[in-house]
């Protein structure tokens, strides 16, 4: 992922609005790739995986892209809504034996009415 | 199902003591636990990869000394904060690993540790 240490910048965007959150990574050899939401004071809630030989992937209000070329992945939310106010990484899994997931520096959505 | 349980979800020490924090997997034996370290507005920071019976891998510039991680059983791992400092206050998150395909990772709901 991007590098961490950095504060988290910040996508405001209107109830029912689609939002679209970025997220580069470094390494070409990670095979797979997961979207988190966290939320203030708890853990990362999984929202949607997608596996390296795969371009894209949808779920419940959400689409996962990946562009293994320039190493960009995103994730679309669909008619945003107050409860998608949170923090969202991306995490990749490097393909090491011990299935490492190493996480990008994230992205604050605030979610306005 | 796949359950990751964390305790304490808070706790304050003082410095100097030891802090010990537990990762349960609830209903999935976990082969491969995971420990990350979180300051405010930052992302998620692999501490260390443990694994069920053997001693723990540690990221570059985590000190193994000073974090103490076991892995006893395949359901539990725990980290314990020796000798805490202030600059070791921050939301400490496991994750955990089942050996069944339809288990990815899990995470704990974190403990945040408050050290004055």
């Amino acid at each position: 992922g991007e590098s961490v240490g950095l504060h988290l910048p910040t996508l405001s965007v209107q109830e029912g609005d689609n939002s679209i959150i970025n997220c580069a990574y470094s390494n070409s050899a990670s095979d797979y790739f997961i979207w988190y939401k966290q939320e203030s004071g708890k853990g990362p809630q999984f929202i949607i995986d997608i596996r390296s030989n795969m371009d894209k992937r949808q779920g419940q209000r959400v689409t996962v892209l990946l562009n293994k070329t320039v190493k960009h992945l995103s994730l679309q939310i669909a008619a945003t809504q107050p409860g998608d106010s949170a923090v969202y990484f991306c995490a990749e899994n490097e393909g090491d034996s011990w299935g490492k997931l190493q996480f990008g520096a994230g992205t604050q959505v605030v979610v306005t009415p | 199902g796949a359950v990751v349980s964390q305790h304490p979800s808070w706790v304050i020490c003082k410095s100097g003591t030891s802090v010990k924090i537990e990762c349960r997997s609830l209903d999935f034996q976990a082969t491969t636990m995971f420990w990350y370290r979180q300051f405010p507005k930052q992302s998620l920071m692999l501490m260390a990869t443990s694994n069920e019976g053997s001693k723990a891998t540690y990221e570059q510039g985590v000190e193994k000394d000073k974090f103490l991680i076991n892995h006893a059983s395949l359901t539990l791992s725990t980290l314990t904060v020796t000798s805490a400092h202030p600059e070791d206050s921050s939301f400490y998150i496991c994750s955990a690993r089942g050996g069944a395909a339809n288990y990815g990772y899990t995470f704990g709901s974190g403990t945040r540790l408050t050290v004055v």
